[in-house]
């Protein structure tokens, strides 16, 4: 079945570090990829998003391409910033099915 | 900004009780989903609807969980008897179709405690 692997977390960083969080996919077809942010006791809001191989998703800083050689889609942000702590999840979905999470990467930004 | 509404937020209950959990999708979205986020874990998926009709319920615990989309619109999940195990966030999600927009919108969540 499907399946999304994340990063282990939890990372830690000082304000305006570069950011990774890798995240890679098993899935028949063409999935849709997504990264997801959860900020403490809140819902998911969609932070991007790719629907095809080569697509890259941006989004407040962030941004990552869907990357089918290599199953990946690999968040990345130039310069973090304190608000930006929170947890991340990478997901893929596809035709509108469920969406399958990873298991999600707790990010905190330090002043 | 159209929202996905959950209530209640919180919800602390006893094992054997009963609870209910309601979602308001955003209007016109007819897909709708119910997840459920164990601590530390992503979410996974309880339920889909597609309009008033269910078309994955594959992970729901039918012995225990039932949900319920009667008009197509709004959306509520039961609980019944609740265990120690169910505590988690229930969240729910809307997206406008299947198939054509996978954008699924997140509601707040409603945490549950089970004691």
């Amino acid at each position: 079945g499907d399946s999304v692997t994340q990063m282990e977390g939890p990372v830690t960083l000082s304000e305006e570090a570069f950011l990774t969080i890798n995240c890679t996919y098993t899935a028949t077809g063409y999935p849709s990829l997504f990264w997801y942010v959860q900020y403490p006791g809140e819902g998911l809001q969609l932070l991007l998003k790719a629907t095809k191989a080569d697509d890259k998703g941006s989004n407040k800083g962030f941004e990552a391409t869907y990357r089918k050689e290599t199953t990946s889609f690999h968040l990345e942000k130039g310069s973090v910033q304190v608000s930006d702590s929170a947890v991340y999840f990478c997901a893929l979905s596809r035709s509108g099915s469920r969406l399958t999470f990873g298991e999600g990467t707790q990010l905190t930004v330090n002043p | 900004e159209a929202e996905v509404a959950q209530s209640p937020r919180y919800k602390i209950t006893e094992k054997s009780q009963a609870v209910a959990f309601w979602c308001d999708p955003i209007s016109g979205h007819a897909t709708l989903y119910w997840y459920r986020q164990i601590l530390g874990q992503g979410p996974e998926l309880l339920v889909q609807f597609q309009d008033e009709s269910v078309v994955d319920d594959s992970q729901l615990p039918k012995d225990r969980f039932s949900a319920e989309r009667l008009k197509g619109v709004d959306s509520t999940l039961k609980i019944q008897p609740a265990e120690l195990g169910d505590s988690a966030m229930y969240l729910c999600a809307s997206s406008p179709r299947k198939g054509l927009e996978e954008t699924q919108y997140f509601g707040p969540g409603t945490r549950l405690l089970v004691l």
